[in-house]
Order: C-alpha cells, then structure tokens, then sequence
C-alpha cells in the first residue's frame, strides 16, 4: 500500500521569501511518481511539478523546485520568491507503478499556506 | 484544447434522491479518473475507468455508488439515495494513455454536492 504524510497543516510565509512544504511517502514499488497540486480557495486542483522515482535531477518548474531525497523517502516542495498569489492548500501525492496501484493517485492531507506582506 | 469539464459545479440533493456527476475528458484522453474530497481532507481516489470498462473500483463504496465510462458521451458517476455523509467535492481527472504510462492527470474543476 502506498502512503503520503504531511505533517504540516499551516504554514505562514513573508513574500519575497522561500518557503518548504513537507512531504513523505512510503511504497513498496520500485517505480513511482511524485505529484505536487495547488488548490486555491476557489477549489480547482493546478498541477505544479513531477518527480519519477528514476529521475537523476530535481525537478524544477519556475519558482517552484522539488527537493527529491530517495532514501528519505521524501519529496518536498521549495516556492521560492513568495507571492500573495500562492495562499493556498498544497497537496502531494504519489502515484505507483504497475504492483502499486498504477495510475491512481494517493494524496496526504494538504499544506495550507498563507503569504503574508 | 478544452480541459477537462465537469458539470454540474454544484449540485443540491435532498436526502435519498439521486446524484449524477458527468465528466468529459480532455480531447483524445481515453482514461478517467475519480475522486472525493471530503471537507478538510485530501482527494481520495475512487474508480478507474476506460472507454466502456471499469478497470480499478478499489476506492468505491460498496453500495449506492456507480460509475461509467459509455462509448460515446461523458464519465458519469451516479450516487443513489444520497445521504449527508455523500457531501463532498468530486473531481474528475482524464490521461491518455494506460496503466503503467506515467502520464500526468488533469483536473477537471470538480462538482460540489451538498446533501440536504
């Protein structure tokens, strides 16, 4: 069974500052993909970054980055450069391979995060 | 290039009428996905389905719960005899290729059903 934790419910960030959101997982799959989704309070869910299992580098898309630790078993997410605009739920999920449960995504329980000036 | 639709957004029910959330998937995605985001928790997955299968239910209630994916025309997961604990946002994802692929999921904007 696979399974994602995070264990921070909120966060607070100054804008203009880095900011670390947590996220462990435990799977027994040699094969996996890391997932990282936004949520605004409007509710839609905005996919953010990829990470696969096999990937050598970190995975970056602008300000955010994804800071991979394999043998920690943990994937955490870097904004950098806050902004008022990324005041949301953050989720990571993971998704397994072909003895993990394929496609289907397993998500923890969310980040909020509030940017404030 | 239309995302992925859900319809309605939101959706009423008194208790123990039935619910009917439709998803159409992303042009040329075959594969669909269902979750429940119950009030302050994450998406929890609950079917897996292609063009006229249903091929992971593992995350399904065992009663009252449906789902479809017909030839032609939209997903469609049907909740019978709804009850309050059925209040929840549902999200429909869509990929185009098949388990084992790792391709991302894209998010429809949800369907938010209040059960009065």
């Amino acid at each position: 069974a696979q399974k994602i934790t995070q264990t921070q419910p909120g966060m607070f960030v100054q804008e203009k500052e880095a900011v670390t959101l947590d996220c462990t997982y435990d799977t027994s799959d040699p094969s996996y993909g890391l997932f990282w989704y936004k949520q605004p309070s409007s509710g839609e869910m905005i996919f953010l970054i990829y990470q696969g299992s096999y990937d050598q580098q970190n995975a970056t898309e602008g300000r955010y980055s994804l800071n991979f630790q394999k043998a920690r078993k943990s994937a955490n997410l870097v904004i950098s450069a806050s902004q008022l605009g990324d005041s949301a739920m953050y989720f990571c999920a993971m998704r397994g391979g072909f003895t993990g449960g394929g496609n289907k995504l397993t998500f923890g329980t969310g980040t909020q995060l509030k940017v404030e000036l | 290039n239309a995302g992925v639709m859900q319809n309605p957004r939101h959706l009423v029910r008194r208790r123990g009428q039935e619910a009917r959330l439709r998803c159409s998937p992303m042009k040329g995605h075959s594969h669909v996905y269902w979750y429940r985001q119950l009030p302050e928790e994450g998406l929890k997955f609950m079917v897996y389905l292609q063009k006229e299968n249903i091929i992971d239910e593992s995350g399904m209630p065992k009663e009252r719960f449906s789902a479809e994916f017909p030839k032609e025309g939209p997903s469609i997961l049907r909740i019978q005899q709804v009850v309050r604990g059925d209040s929840a946002a549902y999200f429909c994802a869509s990929s185009p290729l098949a388990q084992g692929d790792f391709y991302e999921q894209y998010f429809g904007p949800g369907t938010r059903l209040t059960v009065t």
